[in-house]
């Protein structure tokens, strides 16, 4: 398999549920990240690992936690969550995060979250 | 804070087309700005990327300028096909490698 995979791709959960979202990247890229895709919103950065190290959370609430155990996993665990959660959650990788160098993002296909 | 803004945000037009996509950006501090397609429900595909030294890329029937001072970019796709039909969306990268997006436009061509 290429390229960067996202599992579930379709994920209902109620608000007392514990759930996490799986990324993973067959590129051998550095960097990853966690993004948002709110209906009739930007995507919204969430989380950044380079390295297997956390160095972007961007004003994240606490019931998401993420997990980056390798370079090529990531993971976004879910807890208690409501139901303006709901959204499009996008994984996507790139080499590193060196300004220098010209630096495509790939994305993932997204889970689709619904929080009941 | 960098904003971005897409201009038009819907856009219908008739297969054959070239078309006109406007990007534009408050921060110049940019290192370099994406192009991405989004098909409905879908993940992003990146289409372009221009450096922050470059003024266009090419790529096909698409073309992409980018006039950093001015905090503007452009998307230029010719001659339209209905499977151009997606939502596409311009992302600055500034310092750590953050993309900052805009809400995009929504494409339709009609056969």
């Amino acid at each position: 398999e290429t390229g960067v995979t996202q599992t579930p791709r379709h994920l209902v959960m109620g608000m007392t549920n514990k759930k996490s979202l799986k990324c993973e990247q067959h590129l051998g890229h550095n960097a990853m990240y966690w993004y948002k895709q709110s209906a009739k919103k930007p995507l919204e950065l969430m989380f950044v690992y380079s390295l297997e190290e956390r160095v972007e959370n961007n004003s994240v609430p606490s019931r998401f936690s993420p997990e980056c155990p390798n370079s090529s996993h990531l993971f976004l665990h879910l807890h208690t969550l409501q139901p303006e959660d709901s959204a499009l959650y996008l994984c996507a990788s790139s080499q590193d995060l060196t300004a220098a160098r010209p630096d495509t993002q790939y994305f993932g296909p997204g889970t689709r979250l619904t929080v009941l | 804070k960098q904003e971005v803004t897409q201009i038009p945000a819907a856009l219908s037009v008739p297969e054959g087309e070239n078309l006109v996509l406007n990007c534009s950006f408050t921060d110049s501090a940019i290192y370099n700005l994406q192009w991405f397609r989004q098909d409905p429900g879908k993940g992003l595909t990146s289409l372009l990327l221009i450096q922050s030294s470059q003024r266009e890329q090419t790529s096909g029937r698409l073309n992409a300028s980018l006039d950093k001072s001015s905090g503007r970019s452009t998307l230029y796709i010719a001659a339209s096909q209905p499977g151009d039909s997606a939502t596409y969306l311009c992302a600055p990268r500034g310092q750590g490698g953050k993309l900052i997006f805009g809400q995009g436009t929504e494409l339709s061509v009609k056969p």
